[in-house]
């Protein structure tokens, strides 16, 4: 159980157009998502969190009108980024909240098998 | 503010040892909970246990264990005989009561036959 599905896993694509990620919850509904950026050989950094029906809260220092989240269902939400250039290539990985048990507080999150960005 | 130190970026051993990460956090909450992720070549973040602060019992699954000690701010992991499958990066996290997550550093973990 709780698993966490991304597409694509990989996309190349020209400096200036937009990408759209996806992240799915397969078998469980999830209220909260969550995206992180990683470069490599570092750790995660978290982007935003995205509740379902609501506004994506962002992290300070990353442009939501440049990293637009879309929480539409309670198993998806998108990550677009808009006129990619070079340096937004990176690892991108969600995860989705899930309770194991009724009374887990906080949820555990679980995460997507990540997204290979390279901006040419 | 929290914060997550994983002092040691990366241990290197021979498959059969034991290998132990190490995990300091600080936090002003007085409740949190801690997380251990691995993350293989692959990319993908494998969540392996979670520890409430109010829970300070040991766990052991498997080759896997954890020893958590509130007085020292440590959640530490242990795997025992290890396996070239467990050669990865492993991440200790914090989170406060509205699961945000802090992740640590990271440690890569390098097991050769």
């Amino acid at each position: 159980g709780a698993v966490v599905s991304q597409h694509p896993s990989w996309v190349i694509c020209k400096s200036g157009t937009s990408v759209k990620i996806e992240c799915r919850s397969l078998d469980f509904q999830a209220t909260t998502m969550f995206w992180y950026r990683q470069f490599p050989k570092q750790s995660l950094m978290l982007m935003a969190t995205s509740n379902e029906g609501s506004k994506a809260t962002y992290e300070q220092g990353v442009e939501k009108d440049k990293f637009l989240i879309n929480h539409a269902s309670l198993t998806l939400s998108t990550l677009t980024v808009t006129s990619a250039h070079p340096e937004d290539s990176s690892f991108y990985i969600c995860s989705a909240s899930h309770r194991s048990r009724p009374e887990e507080t906080p949820e555990t999150q679980y995460f997507g098998p990540g997204t290979r960005l390279l901006v040419l | 503010a929290q914060k997550v130190t994983q002092a040691q970026t990366e241990i290197s051993v021979v498959e059969k040892e034991d290998v132990t990460l190490d995990c300091v956090y600080e936090t002003r909450d007085t409740t949190y909970y801690l997380f251990w992720y691995k993350q293989p070549p692959s990319g993908e973040l494998v969540f392996l246990i979670r520890r409430n602060s109010f829970d300070e019992q040991n766990e052991i699954s498997g080759r896997y264990s954890w020893n958590f000690q509130k007085s020292t701010s440590s959640f530490n992991f242990t795997i025992t005989a290890s396996q070239v499958v467990d050669s990865a990066v492993y991440f200790c996290a914090l989170s406060d009561s509205w699961g945000k997550l802090q992740f640590g550093a990271g440690t890569q973990v390098v097991v050769t036959p």
